[in-house]
């Protein structure tokens, strides 16, 4: 098993361009989720999914979309990015409630 | 919703001594509690948790931690610290039956000195 893989591994993006994070897992997990990584503040959850075709909001979802078409694939998109989104994001992934979450390696970045 | 406190965000310790890092959590609900572990430039690792049961967890690499409803507590010990424990540490809590809506600590910063 390949695990979570996120793509890709930076990112540098200009104001106002949009953009995919893309994540997959091989797992068969259905559950799904996006964080992103500040100093200073831990992981915040962006958004996450229960299983293909159902989404929810987390603690911080302004400015990012997601969709579940398939149980392994996760993007995360941003329409308009903003210098605010510069950050380290990470999906992750688990089999059920109660299962561990597992983590991608993450994608960094860079909004000028 | 829930949330987490990590009371220090630098800990420095010397090789082989013992190390205690707190975290306190707020929720409504019952919880599931969780400590990551993260070494740099690499995604998070499951160190260990607490779902029901036992409150004293034990994790991987000599970690435990002690579920304290009353003190809705979960600190995280290791009786004698490596040079590789060197990482940084989260914290997080669940609702209970959500385990996706995770919340995190802001992070202990374990450094561990020869």
């Amino acid at each position: 098993n390949a695990g979570v893989t996120q793509t890709p591994k930076f990112q540098v993006l200009k104001t106002g361009q949009s953009m995919t994070l893309q994540c997959a897992q091989d797992m068969n997990h259905e559950y799904m989720s996006w964080y992103r990584q500040d100093p200073g503040m831990g992981l915040r959850l962006i958004h996450y999914s229960v299983g293909a075709g159902i989404t929810d909001q987390g603690e911080v979802p302004n400015g990012y979309n997601v969709s579940r078409s398939t149980t392994e694939d996760f993007p995360l998109r941003l329409l308009s990015a903003a210098p605010s989104q510069t950050s380290v994001y990470f999906c992750a992934s688990s089999y059920n409630r109660e299962d561990t979450q597992y983590f991608g390696p993450g994608t960094r970045l860079t909004v000028l | 919703a829930q949330s987490v406190t990590q009371l220090d965000s630098q800990v420095p310790v010397f090789e082989e001594a013992p190390v205690e890092l707190r975290c306190n959590y707020s929720s409504s609900v019952s919880v599931y509690l969780f400590w990551y572990v993260q070494y740099p430039n690499q995604g998070l690792q499951l160190l260990l948790k607490y779902l029901s049961g036992s409150t004293l967890v034990k994790g991987i690499n000599g970690f435990e931690a002690e579920f304290n409803k009353s003190q809705t507590s979960f600190h995280l010990r290791k009786p004698s610290v490596h040079i590789s424990d060197t990482a940084e540490y989260f914290c997080a809590v669940s609702a209970l039956y959500n385990n996706n809506d995770m919340r995190f600590g802001a992070g202990t910063r374990l450094t561990v000195k020869p």
